[in-house]
């Protein structure tokens, strides 16, 4: 079945304690992406990735960071998570550039103590 | 440069029609619209592209007018179904950073 999955589904920890929440995908698509979705503010995106070893940097992506270094796996990495960071992340993937169709995960609900 | 989403929320009967708007300030490549249920992940509608068409899908077409920067999704004769939060979703360049409004909350009544 082709899809986007993030583990894990529910996050809580502690401030300053290191995470990684993992996306992968198994459509051969080149473009990935991470988002967060907070009340009131829609989603915004953190980074973005077009191929193997090309990241770049989306609206809101300070105190995260990424790595892209097989196609199907996308890694959001918080070095130090703070309670600002307490949201709902999507990952989601696209076949090329994005000018298709973007499939979303199914969401990681991270809340830092 | 986030978009604009008009209505911020709309309440239908079934098989009403409803207009949401979407504007940006920014020249734009593309417009995405993406439904989202409560407790979802987004899903897909479509993507207009610029000097592309109005693009339909069953009972939901959209435009995009790049002299306005504006988009407009169209639902007609509502079902329960389309009861979400509609996103829009702008790309000035085709370069992958996506913005997207703060969505738009549809709910239809029987």
């Amino acid at each position: 079945e082709a899809q986007v999955t993030q583990n894990p589904r529910y996050l809580i920890t502690v401030t300053g304690k290191k995470l990684t929440v993992t996306c992968s995908q198994n459509m051969n698509h080149e473009y990935m992406s991470w988002y967060r979705q907070d009340p009131g503010l829609g989603l915004r995106q953190i980074y973005y990735s077009m191929n193997v070893e090309v990241t770049d940097k989306g609206d809101v992506p300070e105190g995260y960071k990424v790595s892209r270094k097989e196609k199907r796996n996308f890694p959001l990495i918080l070095e130090s998570p703070s309670p600002n960071q307490t949201s709902l992340y999507f990952c989601a993937s696209s076949p090329r550039l994005l000018g298709e169709t973007q499939y979303f995960g199914p969401g990681t609900r991270l809340l830092v103590l | 440069q986030q978009p604009v989403q008009s209505p911020q929320a709309v309440i239908l009967r079934e098989g009403e029609d409803a207009v949401i708007n979407c504007s940006s300030s920014k020249a734009l490549y593309s417009v995405h619209w993406y439904r989202q249920k409560h407790g979802e992940a987004p899903v897909f509608l479509m993507i207009l592209l610029k000097g592309g068409e109005q693009k339909g899908h069953e009972k939901i077409s959209a435009s995009f007018n790049e002299k306005k920067q504006q988009s407009s999704l169209y639902l007609t004769a509502s079902q329960l179904s389309y009861s979400g939060t509609y996103f829009c979703g702008t790309e000035a360049r085709s370069q992958g950073n996506l913005i997207f409004g703060k969505g738009t909350k549809l709910s239809v009544k029987p």
